[in-house]
């Protein structure tokens, strides 16, 4: 029983073009939400989290939405740089367990 | 601050065998939790630590067990290893167990021959 869905496997952009992730989920007590990054041998790393009461987060390059009636997220990257090359992965927490998605591969050409 | 810390890094063992991996915690954080990645597979949740006492746990066999110690280290261990469970484990810690960012050590590869 999959409860946080990333869909696409991958996703290939053109550096300064815009990335967009996406994330659905289906429990509907997740209320915080969290962006992971991840690059080959290493841990995932922190990106970005929104709280259910809001439905847009921005941190630099970084912005994700949220839209509770969908139970959909997304994460916008503008501009996308190489460097953003890595597997990202959505998370979302009950205020308990936190659950991820599968991961998608965004790989930015140069 | 010293990030989690996970121990070994890597690890080969025979089927049949027995492993034990170590996580240390953000020093403050009262939360453990474990994941399993192989590919494809994204992170499984295995189990999570809050004050010694396990609170959650994943859809994994008993052959994996966890367990945390009063300084909020943990360790996890899995018996009559299997091939298939071969993989990244990370370990991840957390302030508390409520609605903050997890953070995680760069996991033990464990392979399975």
């Amino acid at each position: 029983d999959q409860q946080v869905k990333q869909n696409s496997p991958s996703l290939s952009v053109q550096e300064g073009r815009i990335s967009i992730l996406n994330c659905d989920y289906t429990n509907s007590m997740f209320d915080y939400f969290l962006w992971y990054k991840k690059y080959p041998a290493e841990g995932p790393t922190f990106l970005i989290s929104i709280s259910s009461i809001k439905d847009k987060n921005e941190d630099g390059r970084f912005t994700v939405f949220l839209n509770k009636s969908a139970k959909h997220l997304s994460l916008h990257i503008v501009p996308s740089q190489p460097g953003d090359s890595a597997v990202y992965f959505c998370a979302a927490s009950d205020g308990n367990k936190l659950v991820f998605g599968a991961g998608t591969i965004l790989r930015v050409k140069s | 601050k010293a990030g989690v810390t996970q121990t070994p890094r890597y690890l080969i063992k025979t089927r049949g065998q027995q492993v034990t991996l170590s996580c240390s915690p953000i020093s403050g954080h009262r939360s453990v939790s474990w994941y399993q990645q192989t590919p494809g597979q994204g992170l499984q949740f295995l189990f999570e630590y809050f004050s010694e006492t396990q609170r959650n746990k994943g859809n994994f066999p008993g052959r994996f067990s966890g367990r945390q110690f009063s300084n909020s280290r943990s360790e996890m261990n899995v018996s009559t290893l299997e091939l298939g469970d071969s993989a990244l484990y990370l370990c991840a810690s957390r302030q508390t167990g409520g609605n903050t960012e997890a953070f995680f050590g760069q996991g033990t590869r464990l392979t399975v021959v």
